[in-house]
């Protein structure tokens, strides 16, 4: 059972344009969402993270927007620029119980970002 | 600092053959783990350690083993490869579990192909 669905698959978006990848998840006792960008060849490392207690948060050109009541949350990129064509995953993780050390990863969605 | 590595960086096996995959982290981290990663599968977790000589199993675990000697080591290993081990291999690390941040550092990956 997938606990972390990620959309879309790929995504291509011109420089300057907004673009916006989502993410649903089914476990309530997920209380920590970050995104990690990943270049070709290279390990994953971590975006930008929220938790449920803030509905916004933003660095740079970078924002995460949260909805806690449709378990959704979702990464916008603003200004797109060719360099930040990676792959992108969300991920979910809760702080106590089981599970609790680890991080359930989306699928993935490859970002390319044309001039 | 170095942060994660990983070796080898490639490897090539043939069935039933057995290999163990060396990760290093020099940041004193108590937490590492071992992911996975498959085209279109995203990243998962195959085992964890959340301290020196403690290991456990994470989403995938058959197949493998893992031994946590030392707090900065995390070994991979695989007793009888099979075709279905192809994959590309993380290991990750990070400090205990805090209120409000959980940041796993990624090593470059080794990619495995078992023929």
């Amino acid at each position: 059972q997938q606990q972390v669905k990620q959309s879309p698959q790929s995504l291509i978006v011109q420089k300057g344009g907004i673009s916006i990848i989502n993410c649903a998840y089914e476990n309530t006792a997920f209380d920590y969402f970050p995104w990690y960008q990943q270049f070709p060849g290279k390990g994953p490392a971590l975006l930008i993270a929220i938790r449920p207690d803030v509905s916004e948060k933003k660095e740079g050109r970078f924002t995460i927007s949260f909805n806690k009541s449709a378990k959704q949350f979702s990464l916008h990129i603003m200004d797109s620029q060719p360099g930040d064509s990676a792959t992108y995953f969300c991920a979910a993780r809760r702080s106590s119980g089981a599970g609790s050390y680890q991080l359930t990863f989306g699928k993935g969605t490859k970002l390319s970002v044309i001039p | 600092n170095a942060g994660v590595t990983q070796t080898p960086k490639f490897r090539v096996l043939k069935t039933g053959q057995s290999m163990t995959l060396l990760c290093a982290q020099d940041m004193n981290h108590e937490y590492m783990y071992w992911y996975r990663q498959d085209p279109g599968m995203g990243l998962r977790l195959i085992h964890y350690s959340v301290g020196e000589g403690t290991t456990a199993k994470g989403e995938v675990p058959d197949g493998y083993n893992v031994s946590r000697l030392k707090k900065q080591n995390f070994l991979l290993g695989l007793e009888s490869a099979a075709p279905s081990q192809t994959s590309v291999y993380f290991c990750a690390s990070s400090y205990r579990l805090r209120s409000s941040t959980d940041t796993q550092y990624f090593g470059p990956g080794t990619r495995l192909t078992v023929l």
